[in-house]
């Protein structure tokens, strides 16, 4: 079974409107999530994760997301988008040895 | 280190060549993960290192794949008689457990000639 889903393959989204790129998880097992981004030919980089305490997880470059346990949901939240914020956006949970299980990705296009 | 370094950043191979890609990880971090991501996916597990022991490499899709890690800091992603399906980017990632943060390197995209 999939730890996490992303269900949608690419969000458009004017600049200046707020963003969410959206990831749900499978019940079973730890609810550890993480958030990366991916900009071309670049490696993933780190934006936010939820391990425990409080729903709402803040994170770098201004976003954050809520862990919501009766969704079974963290989707992934920026109140203003900015241009730079195109890039490919990958939901994640540790899966057995520590090792990543990624969504498939969400291509975000931010529209001036 | 700052960071996680791998080199080369881009590699091509010609069908059946060897390569191998290597991964310096943060100082520190006892665990280091190899994926590879091909295009338009996500990145998908290969194997895990705790220090210098390969505690997993159920990922790793055929026995031309070995990975090492001798001295428990650098690693180094052998391939062997390279195909054109093993076209992807192969990243490297570094972490302290299960709840920290893996660091991930910029990637190695490997192209099969």
């Amino acid at each position: 079974a999939q730890s996490v889903a992303q269900p949608e393959d690419q969000v458009n989204v004017a600049e200046g409107n707020p963003l969410t790129v959206k990831c749900t998880y499978s019940v079973s097992g730890n609810p550890y999530l993480f958030w990366y981004v991916q900009y071309p030919n670049r490696g993933l980089q780190f934006l936010l994760k939820y391990i425990t305490g409080d729903n709402l997880v803040k994170g770098s470059y201004g976003f954050e997301a809520e862990f919501n346990k009766s969704q079974t949901s963290f989707h992934l939240k920026k109140p203003s988008a900015l241009v730079s914020d195109s890039a490919l956006y990958f939901c994640a949970r540790p899966h057995g040895n520590n090792r990543l299980a990624f969504g498939k990705g969400n291509q975000v296009v931010v529209i001036p | 280190g700052a960071g996680v370094s791998q080199s080369p950043r881009y590699k091509v191979a010609k069908r059946g060549q060897d390569v191998a890609l290597r991964c310096d990880p943060i100082s520190g971090h006892v665990s280091l993960f190899w994926y590879q991501q091909a295009l338009g996916q996500g990145p998908e597990f290969l194997t895990y290192f705790q220090n210098e022991a390969q505690l997993d490499k159920s990922g790793l899709p055929s026995d031309r794949f070995f990975a090492e890690r001798p001295e428990g800091s650098v690693s180094t992603l052998k391939i062997q008689r390279t195909q054109q399906e093993d076209s992807a980017v192969y990243l490297c990632a570094a972490s302290g457990s299960v709840t920290d943060t893996q660091y991930f390197g910029p990637g190695t995209r490997l192209t099969v000639l």
